[in-house]
């Protein structure tokens, strides 16, 4: 079966331009999630939808960042006016729901966001 | 703050060898400890995981171990092969956060033929 796909799997673009980075799941899984990959740092978490609301936005580091989620299904990530520090990888992970048990996340292979 | 500490940044083994990776965490409310191995250009992908109701894990060559007083948890890859070379991540969360993974920084491993 397919597992999570993200689109663009790179995207070079100059500093303050608007940039929408795309994630499709796992057929089936309610929860997604999106992370920040960082040169040397781990894995930093950005904000956690169920179904297509989103009830942990905590990890968003700015008003310039957002994201939905449409039919329970594909979510958009979109940075507005990019700043040179917003280059990473974009990595997002789908889940099933386990009404408080933890399932497992699966990741897709991210978006390598380079900011000029 | 990180709220789980990762530790080597980088670790060099023989193949057949050892290799074991630790993470230490602050926040008892943690009650799911996964870890995740991420090959270059990839997305991490989960290798196991354990719950703080039990000490050891073991899935094929990869063990976790858990110490809950000590607030810390391992992973032992035994007889390393050149194959496992890749980036090891662990990883914590509760329940009442609904998923969301506090990551250690990550060890870069490379097994030596």
């Amino acid at each position: 079966g397919a597992g999570v796909s993200q689109s663009p799997s790179n995207k070079v673009t100059e500093k303050g331009k608007d940039v929408e980075l795309r994630c499709d799941p796992i057929s089936g899984h309610t929860a997604l999630y999106w992370y920040r990959q960082s040169l040397g740092q781990g894995l930093e978490f950005l904000i956690y939808f169920q179904g297509n609301s989103a009830p942990d936005k905590s990890g968003l580091p700015s008003d310039r960042f957002s994201a939905e989620r449409t039919g329970g299904s594909v979510s958009t990530l979109t940075i507005q006016r990019t700043q040179q520090e917003d280059s990473a990888v974009y990595l997002c992970a789908s889940s099933l729901w386990g009404q408080g048990a933890h399932q497992p996340q699966h990741f897709g292979d991210g978006t390598r966001l380079s900011i000029l | 703050q990180q709220q789980v500490k990762q530790s080597p940044q980088s670790l060099i083994v023989q193949k057949g060898g050892i290799s074991i990776i630790n993470c230490a965490y602050e926040n008892t409310a943690f009650d799911y400890f996964p870890w995740y191995q991420q090959f270059p250009g990839k997305g991490p992908a989960l290798l196991i995981a354990i719950r703080p109701d039990v000490s050891e894990k073991k899935e094929g060559r990869f063990t976790i171990s858990f110490n809950k007083s000590a607030k810390q948890f391992s992973l032992h890859i035994m007889d390393s092969q050149p194959g496992d070379s890749a980036t090891y991540f662990c990883a914590a969360s509760r329940g009442s956060t609904l998923g969301r993974l506090y990551f250690g920084r990550g060890t870069q491993l490379t097994v030596w033929p």
